[in-house]
């Protein structure tokens, strides 16, 4: 789920399929991760978040697995839709560090009806 | 329940001069976050307040300064402005502690 400069990478799914974006994260320190999506125009917009000491949170049509060994976050979304067309970050919370959160780059996923 | 509010949205300036953005926190956040975006360089990590105390701080030039106000709105500003600063401002509310930001719709920066 990095990328480099202007080209995000990007995940193009058909409609009901599931969708799976990955990240690696940067800081063996960071203990709180989220998951954003940012539509164009929009600021980002919360999905789901996982703390260290879990592996796995399930919410609506998505679930987070955080890998702590490889330093490795996916998001997954179960029967994507159409609207759920965006940007998607992960993001990393260094503890004791509030309020900043060290962002990936995005990755694009486009849904095909 | 009205969420961060960010004024202005758009606004166009040219090189040298100076910005100020505003934003209003969700009500009862004490924490305020801003945030740079530019496709190059994504979302970068301006600065903290928290109960008018700035907090944490990014890796920006003194250019870039910010203060927040006793009811928790915050105002972001940059000095001579640069080519460069044109970007999407996004700032960020939550109660304080670690956890969940909330995001604004951001003001976009254009420095011409």
């Amino acid at each position: 789920g990095e990328s480099v400069g202007l080209h995000l990478p990007t995940l193009s799914v058909q409609e009901g399929d599931n969708s799976i974006i990955n990240c690696a994260y940067s800081n063996s320190a960071s203990d709180y991760f989220i998951w954003y999506k940012q539509e164009s125009g929009k600021g980002p917009q919360f999905i789901i978040d996982i703390r260290s000491n879990m592996d796995k949170r399930q919410g609506q049509r998505v679930t987070v697995l955080l890998n702590k060994t490889v330093k490795h976050l996916s998001l997954q979304i179960a029967a994507t839709q159409p609207g759920d067309s965006a940007v998607y970050f992960c993001a990393e919370n260094i503890s004791g560090s509030q309020g900043n959160l060290i962002f990936g780059k995005g990755t694009k996923l486009s849904v095909k009806p | 329940k009205a969420g961060v509010t960010q004024t202005p949205r758009y606004l166009i300036k040219t090189r040298g001069q100076q910005v100020t953005l505003s934003c209003s926190p969700i009500s009862g956040h004490r924490s305020v976050s801003w945030y740079q975006q530019t496709p190059g360089q994504g979302l970068q990590f301006l600065f903290e307040y928290f109960s008018e105390t700035q907090r944490n701080k990014g890796n920006f030039p003194g250019r870039f300064s910010g203060r927040q106000f006793s009811n928790s709105r915050s105002e972001m500003n940059v000095s001579t402005l640069e080519l460069g600063d044109s970007a999407l401002y996004l700032c960020a509310s939550s109660f304080g502690g670690a956890g969940e930001l909330f995001f604004g719709e951001g003001s976009r920066l254009t420095v011409l």
